[in-house]
Parts: structure tokens; C-alpha cells; sequence
């Protein structure tokens, strides 16, 4: 069974703050993504990787950067948090089939 | 760019009925298609998937769907749901030369006993 591990699990910051989102996978899959879920929109993609040093950008990437450090770890950052960025955060990874984390809930107050 | 349309946000059942939970999609290239189920509280899990072949694909829990390409569509079946099935169900479509995967905005499954 893949893993995908995301951290923290929770974590509330204030508009401007600065805020790291975490994600590792132990299954050497080339892809990996960042997805936000909303009531009424779904998931939609931030940013996605194929492999360490790779980025390319999803559909809302607005306030967003990402950074694949190695195959295994995929960061998100929120450099100047806004209000509009509190969400549920989902990071996967992928060959074919797509394994989720838990998930990482932000509130931006 | 891909889109995914999934028209029904809420479909109520009961125990014992049959579903239908409708996914369309639009992109004019090679894709993958795929069913993912979120129960409450956690992240996606797959379903099923289609790329070629037999355009009916089985999933796990008895769930299959059924790929069309003139209606630019991949709907998710199931002939005798459980209590247990209530979740919100994602339709994706990936392409293959980007990989990247798009999501519909989720169909919330309630199965009343």
C-alpha cells in the first residue's frame, strides 16, 4: 500500500503569516500534487511535480509555490496567507492511481 | 485544458437500489479515467480506472462504470448499495502526455436504510 504522510495535521495562522505544508511519500512514485478541497468546488490543483526539481503549475496557483526537494518530499508554501487560502489541503502521489494523504486543515484568520 | 462536469452534487438512495452517478468530461487528447470515494473525514481513495479496451471497467465493492466517448462520458454504477457506500464520489480525468489530473467537484452519495 502506497504511503503519503502529510504534516501538520491542522494549523491556523494569521493573514500575512507564513505557512509550510508538508508531504512525503515512501513508494519512489515520479508524481506528486497538490490539491485544495472546497465546499462546492472539489478538489482543484495547485501545483504538481514529476520528479526533484520539477514543478509545474495546476490550475490555482495564485499565492502558492511549491518545491520538490527529492523524490520523496513535496512542500507547499503560502508566503503571504490570506483569509481566501483556508481550505483542506490534500497532497498525492502517482504512477497511474493517485494515493492521498490525510489531509491538512489551514485556517487563515 | 481538461474540464470534469459531475451535474449532481447530492443523489439520495435506499439500501438495496441501484445508483447512477453521472461524470462528463471534456479534452480532445489521450486520457485515463478514474473513480475515487471519500468517506468522511479522510483523503481519496481509487475506485476504478479506464483507459482503452473494454469500455466497462468493474471497481472494487461492486461498483463498475461505463466509458462512452461520443458523450464525452464515464459514469459510475452500482446495482445494490449499502449503508456503507455514503460518500462523496470524485470523477478524474488524467492526460497522458502532462499527467496532470483534474477533479469534478464530487457527488455527495446518501444511502438511507
Amino acid at each position: 500500500e502506497a504511503a503519503v504522510t502529510q504534516s501538520p495535521r491542522n494549523k491556523v495562522t494569521v493573514t500575512g503569516g507564513n505557512v509550510t505544508l508538508s508531504c512525503r511519500q515512501t513508494n519512489s512514485h515520479n508524481y506528486m500534487y497538490w490539491y485544495r478541497q472546497d465546499t462546492g468546488h472539489g478538489l482543484r490543483l495547485i501545483h504538481y511535480s514529476y520528479g526533484a526539481g520539477n514543478l509545474q503549475i495546476g490550475d490555482v496557483p495564485d499565492g502558492y509555490k511549491a518545491t520538490r526537494t527529492t523524490q520523496e518530499d513535496f512542500f507547499l508554501l503560502l508566503e503571504l496567507a490570506s483569509p481566501s487560502q483556508t481550505s483542506l489541503y490534500f497532497c498525492a502521489s502517482s504512477e497511474e492511481t493517485l494515493y492521498f494523504g490525510s489531509g491538512t486543515r489551514l485556517t487563515v484568520l | 485544458t481538461q474540464t470534469v462536469s459531475q451535474s449532481d452534487a447530492h443523489v439520495t438512495v435506499f439500501e438495496g437500489d441501484s445508483v447512477e452517478l453521472r461524470c462528463n468530461y471534456s479534452y480532445g487528447g489521450s486520457i485515463y479515467l478514474s473513480w475515487y470515494i471519500q468517506h468522511h473525514g479522510h483523503g481519496l481513495q481509487f475506485l476504478l480506472k479506464y483507459y482503452s479496451g473494454n469500455p466497462v471497467v468493474q471497481g472494487v465493492n461492486g461498483f463498475e462504470a461505463e466509458f462512452s466517448k461520443s458523450d464525452s462520458s464515464f459514469h459510475l454504477r452500482k446495482a445494490s448499495v449499502h449503508w456503507s457506500d455514503s460518500a462523496v464520489y470524485f470523477c478524474a480525468v488524467r492526460t497522458s502526455n502532462t499527467n496532470k489530473v483534474v477533479f469534478g467537484t464530487g457527488t455527495r452519495l446518501q444511502v438511507l436504510p
